[in-house]
């Protein structure tokens, strides 16, 4: 089992609409999470952190968090064109020694 | 206040040789942290330094190093280039290590072997 696991997708929605993307980890002790945005030729970026279960929004982007189902989620609503890039789950681990590990991304395609 | 700052952007090396990539953290930031990234294997770490010290190393040979300096800046080492190790090798720095802290990402320094 990966330590974090994304679908991959691409996963496709219209603008306006909203896209959901979903993470799941395999370290119950972990207790930080992000969500980061790769443009194409880019690095990553970060969009948002989460530490407690429950949502926490940042304008058009919201963050769940369900620890006990090992359960991350990043909604994007209204979504644009501009939002097509690949989302990073990361959750830092503390297994093996202390480190920031990352899902294989969700690829988002927002048609106009 | 700057960002992550990653030198050289862009290098070509040949088979066997080595490549030294630095990382400039942002403006006190104590942790560096090292990936790698292909296509294949997504965003793979490879190491983290704090206070100078490598706190963790990931799953990789003995020809990828690293050191921090007193400065915090940092430099990897990849020795006997082989062609599988043709990525993008991405400095992430944070304020300090452990849960709570938010590692942030320079542009990476993409490295083609040939």
């Amino acid at each position: 089992q990966k330590e974090v696991e994304q679908n991959s997708g691409p996963l496709s929605v219209p603008e306006g609409a909203i896209a959901s993307l979903n993470c799941t980890y395999s370290d119950r002790g972990s207790q930080s999470f992000f969500w980061y945005r790769q443009y194409s030729g880019k690095s990553p970026e970060l969009i948002m952190s989460i530490y407690s279960n429950g949502d926490k929004e940042d304008g058009r982007f919201t963050a769940q968090l369900n620890k006990a189902s090992q359960y991350v989620s990043l909604l994007i609503r209204d979504s644009q064109p501009s939002d097509s890039a690949t989302y990073l789950c990361a959750v830092n681990t503390n297994t093996g020694g202390f480190k920031t590990i990352f899902g294989a991304g969700t690829r988002l395609f927002v048609k106009a | 206040k700057a960002g992550v700052t990653q030198t050289p952007r862009y290098l070509i090396k040949t088979r066997g040789q080595q490549v030294t990539l630095s990382c400039s953290p942002i403006s006190g930031h104590r942790s560096v942290s090292w990936y790698q990234q292909t296509p294949g294997q997504g965003l793979q770490f490879l190491f983290e330094y704090f206070s100078e010290t490598q706190r963790n190393k990931g799953n990789f040979p003995g020809r990828f190093s690293g050191r921090q300096f007193s400065n915090s800046r940092s430099e990897m080492n990849v020795s006997t280039l082989e062609l599988g190790d043709s990525a993008l090798y991405l400095c992430a720095s944070s304020p300090g290590t452990g849960f709570g802290n938010t590692i942030y990402f320079g542009e990476g320094s993409w490295l083609t072997v040939v």
